[in-house]
């Protein structure tokens, strides 16, 4: 299978811990996008990345939040201290490099729940 | 007013029918429209793309209107498989990277 991977599928933890979820985009695509959608409502945008290089984060991504893409391939997504309202699908995308290549491919998501 | 808004639905419609969904979006700026198709509890897969002329795929039709900042999606002879959810997507401004999801709209096609 040559899609997006995610890892772990499902995650269950306890407040205040710690997390971390690993994306694997599609090889030959260097752009990289996380997102957060929970029941109801369509996905939220968190942060992008260009090969290695993170070029936007939104506002939603508090400093408990820090994303990596170290060597440009795979991603990770840590969230410190978790809290309830963290519960959510974690969605990781890639699309294609070049002009007018901006159609994103989802992996299967990351589902958060924080007890 | 939201950047992308949709009408949640549900839209209940009988096998056969012909259904369509806008969208509105605020940011005159923005560049790039799609439209991603979600089953419950999956992730979204994309569906088409969104372009000036319009754009068509078998039963689904796209449409894109800049003047009033509406798309527009029209799905024909609509299939027991077609249900799902149906997400509008903007890309907001050249030189960003940043996409904009509508909420989605419910579709259940009926036997």
């Amino acid at each position: 299978d040559t899609g997006v991977s995610q890892d772990p599928r499902h995650k269950i933890t306890k407040r205040g811990q710690n997390v971390t979820f690993r994306c694997d985009p599609i090889s030959e695509h260097n752009r990289l996008y996380w997102y957060r959608q929970t029941l109801g409502q369509g996905p939220e945008f968190l942060t992008y990345f260009q090969n290695e290089a993170q070029l936007e984060k939104s506002r939603l991504l508090s400093d408990r939040f820090s994303a990596e893409r170290p060597k440009g391939s795979f991603s990770t997504l840590e969230i410190q201290r978790t809290e309830q309202g963290d519960s959510a699908m974690y969605l990781c995308a890639s699309s294609l490099p070049g002009q007018g290549s901006y159609e994103q491919y989802f992996g299967p998501g990351t589902r958060l729940t924080v007890t | 007013r939201k950047e992308v808004e949709q009408d949640p639905g549900p839209f209940n419609v009988p096998e056969g029918a012909t259904v369509a969904f806008n969208c509105t979006y605020s940011n005159s700026a923005s560049q790039s429209f799609f439209w991603y198709r979600q089953d419950c509890r999956k992730e979204p897969k994309l569906l088409m793309s969104v372009y000036s002329s319009g754009n068509e795929d078998g039963r689904f039709t796209a449409q894109l209107n800049r003047a009033s900042q509406y798309i527009s999606l029209l799905i024909r002879d609509s299939k027991l498989s077609d249900s799902a959810t149906y997400l509008c997507v903007v890309r907001a401004v050249s030189g960003t990277y940043k996409y904009i999801f509508g909420t989605g709209t419910r579709l259940k096609v009926l036997a």
